[in-house]
């Protein structure tokens, strides 16, 4: 089950610059997307989301932007600091009306000083 | 901040032997959910709980999974046979029917030997 794929297992970018991470998704159906962070021995904790029917949804220095025709979305962290080093899962809200989420399978940043 | 709780941390079984892992979701949270993340591998759904009732699982929810809310406080999730692949972090988590983001707990990590 490959519907939520991030490609990039890992990204490192210096302190103040811009974070760009990607996901990828097969199933036009999703109607909402997250982004959550997980630090080690934590559980994800929930970042910021976008509706299918928005493109672009900004929270301080987290933007995600969503292009549904490419099928892509990518959560932007500006300026990024070393406390955004993480593990950051993309998830899509699946078809049914359960709520069940479909993960990526993740991609560390690493923020450096 | 409201916090999904889980107990115990780290859990090791021997294989064969039943566990339950426990979690006590938000108060006012109506929606429930079980995933679980094998080391390495992404995030996956195994069930979804509502109105005291499984309203989704996944195919590794088999026959040895299941679910309880026996108090209206805690959401357990029980193996009644462990097998050596059951090995994992195991995250609860619930929403409010406001929002389609979860609160994830901290996770239980089940070793079995």
């Amino acid at each position: 089950d490959q519907q939520v794929k991030q490609n990039s297992p890992s990204l490192s970018v210096q302190e103040g610059r811009i974070s760009i991470l990607n996901c990828d998704y097969t199933n036009s159906m999703f109607d909402y997307f997250l982004w959550y962070k997980k630090y080690p021995a934590e559980g994800p904790t929930f970042l910021i989301s976008i509706s299918s029917i928005k493109d672009k949804n900004e929270d301080g220095r987290f933007t995600v932007f969503l292009n549904k025709s490419a099928k892509h979305l990518s959560l932007h962290i500006v300026p990024s600091q070393p406390g955004d080093s993480a593990v950051y899962f993309c998830a899509a809200r699946g078809s049914s009306n359960t709520g069940k989420l479909i993960f990526g399978q993740g991609t560390t940043l690493q923020v450096k000083p | 901040e409201p916090e999904v709780t889980q107990t115990p941390s780290h859990q090791v079984t021997q294989m064969g032997q039943e566990v339950i892992l426990r979690c006590v979701p938000i108060s006012n949270h109506l929606y429930f959910y079980w995933y679980r993340q094998i080391l390495g591998q992404k995030v996956e759904f195994l069930v979804s709980f509502y109105n005291n009732e499984i309203s989704e699982k996944s195919e590794i929810f088999d026959d040895q999974f299941s679910v309880e809310r026996p108090d209206g406080s805690n959401f357990t999730l029980k193996i009644r046979s462990t097998k050596l692949e059951d090995s994992a972090m195991y995250f609860c988590a619930s929403r409010s029917g406001q929002t389609y983001g979860y609160t994830f707990g901290s996770g239980t990590r089940l070793t079995v030997v």
